[in-house]
């Protein structure tokens, strides 16, 4: 069964450093998205990103933020000068047409000291 | 950021029974609405969706219920079975403009299944 691939699955850094946290959606999908779930708190959407763009983003992404689809199967979240409170779990998804359901990958957890 | 809320952190139901997970939103533009299943250390797993033009949608042992005048959903998992026990997301649909969907996640329901 196709699935989201992610790596690494855990990436500890330094407060900021820039981290590059890396994405294979599944295939045949068009849409490609982050969330994060900081420890305790709700999974919160970042970005969207279709046809080479981002199509919506939140308020936390902010100019530290940035996604790349460097090669059309690789899906990369930029972090430029990471914070303390960016640590979290971070989540890849992507998604055909349709029905609204995301499938996500296995997350990235992002420990910054 | 309240349009999604899971008032029940937790629940406990002996195998063989129904389990029943609820939630409530607020805001009334969502296209779809979905729950997914978190085991600890792994991604959302996507279970069952329903279309917000839709009352009910059933898949095996799965049924989601949609409430519109009451802004609630609920997830009947029957019979219920020890591997079910996880934490259970709503998840409510918005589509982007260009395309996609943006998803809000409620704060999650902690199911256990006991033999």
């Amino acid at each position: 069964e196709p699935e989201v691939t992610q790596t690494p699955s855990h990436q500890v850094t330094q407060m900021g450093q820039e981290v590059i946290l890396r994405c294979v959606p599944i295939s045949n999908h068009l849409y490609f998205y982050w969330y994060r779930q900081i420890l305790g708190q709700k999974v919160e959407f970042l970005v969207s990103f279709y046809n080479n763009e981002i199509s919506e983003k939140s308020e936390i992404f902010d100019d530290q933020f940035s996604v790349e689809r460097p090669d059309g199967s690789n899906f990369t979240l930029k972090i430029r000068s990471t914070k303390l409170e960016d640590s979290a779990m971070y989540f890849c998804a992507s998604s055909g047409q349709g029905t609204g359901e995301a499938f996500f990958g296995q997350g990235t957890r992002l420990t910054v000291v | 950021d309240q349009q999604v809320k899971q008032n029940s952190p937790s629940l406990s139901v002996q195998e063989g029974r129904i389990s029943i997970l609820n939630c409530d939103y607020t805001n009334s533009m969502f296209d779809y609405f979905l729950w997914y299943k978190k085991y600890p250390a792994e991604g959302p797993t996507f279970l069952i969706s329903i279309s917000s033009i839709k009352d009910k949608n059933e898949d095996g042992r799965f049924t989601v219920f949609l409430n519109k005048s009451a802004k609630h959903l609920s997830l009947h998992i029957v019979p219920s079975q020890p591997g079910d026990s996880a934490v259970y997301f709503c998840a409510a649909a918005r589509r982007i403009t260009g395309g996609g969907n943006k998803l809000t996640f409620g704060t999650g329901t902690q199911l256990k299944v006991e033999l």
